[in-house]
C-alpha cells in the first residue's frame, strides 16, 4: 500500500548549521508533496510544497528537493534557529486524489 | 476568522460517554478534513467534505466515529461510546479547494480515561 516514510526521527543540529530532513515515499502515482512544521501543541504549519514537475524549489531559508528516480524527499533548512525546533511531517499525495499521506515525523532539536 | 478554528483545546472524558469535536474552517474554503493523531504518530486520514459532495468517511476507524458538516462550513466529528483508544489529537483542516495546500487547526487533545 502507500506508505512514507522518514530516515532519521530524530535530528539534533547546532544552531548555525544546515539541516536535512529526509523522506522517502512509495507511491510513483504520487505527484504532490508537501512539508509541515509541528510545534509543541499546535498543528501542522505549511512549509513548502512541491510538484512532480519540478525537482527543486526554494523558499526562505528553506529548499525542498525531489528525486523522483528513488522515490525520495528532502528539506533543507538552511542557518538552523532554536524557533526551528519542531517536528517535520513530509506528505505526499497521488494525481486525482484529495488525501495527503503523512510520514510519522522527524524531531529537530537546535542545540545552542 | 484568519485560521481553522477547533474546540475544545481539550477534552476528558470518561470511557462509554459521547463527545462532540467542533471545526470552524478558514472562511470561503470549500474543503474540509478531520485527521487523528496519536502520540508521536503521523496524521491518520478520517473523513474528507467537498462541497456539497458526499463525504469521504473511507478513513473513520468504526461505526462510532461521525462527521458533518453543516451549510458547508462548520464541521462536527462525534465519537460515541469512547474508548480509551480513541485518546489522540484531533486535527481539522481546510483547503480553498481540493488538490490545494491544507491549513490545519490547532487540534482537539482528546483524553478517554
Amino acid at each position: 500500500g502507500e506508505s512514507v516514510g522518514l530516515h532519521l526521527p530524530t535530528l539534533s543540529v547546532q544552531e548555525g548549521d544546515n539541516s536535512i530532513i529526509n523522506c522517502a515515499y512509495s507511491n510513483s502515482a504520487s505527484d504532490y508533496f508537501i512539508w509541515y512544521k509541528q510545534e509543541s501543541g499546535k498543528g501542522p504549519q505549511f512549509i513548502i510544497d512541491i510538484r512532480s514537475n519540478m525537482d527543486k524549489r526554494q523558499g526562505q531559508r528553506v529548499t525542498v528537493l525531489l528525486n523522483k528516480t528513488v522515490k525520495h524527499l528532502s528539506l533543507q533548512i538552511a542557518a538552523t534557529q532554536p524557533g526551528d525546533s519542531a517536528v517535520y511531517f513530509c506528505a505526499e499525495r497521488a494525481d486525482s486524489s484529495y488525501k495527503l499521506i503523512f510520514g510519522s515525523g522527524t524531531r529537530l532539536l537546535v542545540r545552542p | 476568522g484568519a485560521g481553522v478554528s477547533q474546540s475544545p483545546s481539550n477534552k476528558v472524558t470518561e470511557k462509554g460517554k459521547d463527545v462532540e469535536l467542533r471545526c470552524d474552517p478558514i472562511s470561503g474554503h470549500t474543503a474540509l478534513y478531520w485527521y487523528r493523531q496519536s502520540l508521536g504518530q503521523g496524521l491518520e486520514f478520517l473523513i474528507y467534505f467537498q462541497g456539497n459532495s458526499a463525504p469521504d468517511k473511507s478513513g473513520l476507524p468504526s461505526d462510532r466515529f461521525s462527521a458533518e458538516r453543516t451549510g458547508g462550513s462548520v464541521s462536527t466529528l462525534t465519537i460515541q461510546r469512547t474508548q480509551q483508544e480513541d485518546s489522540a489529537v484531533y486535527l481539522c483542516a481546510s483547503s480553498v479547494r481540493t488538490n490545494e495546500k491544507l491549513f490545519f487547526g490547532s487540534g482537539t487533545q482528546l483524553s478517554v480515561l
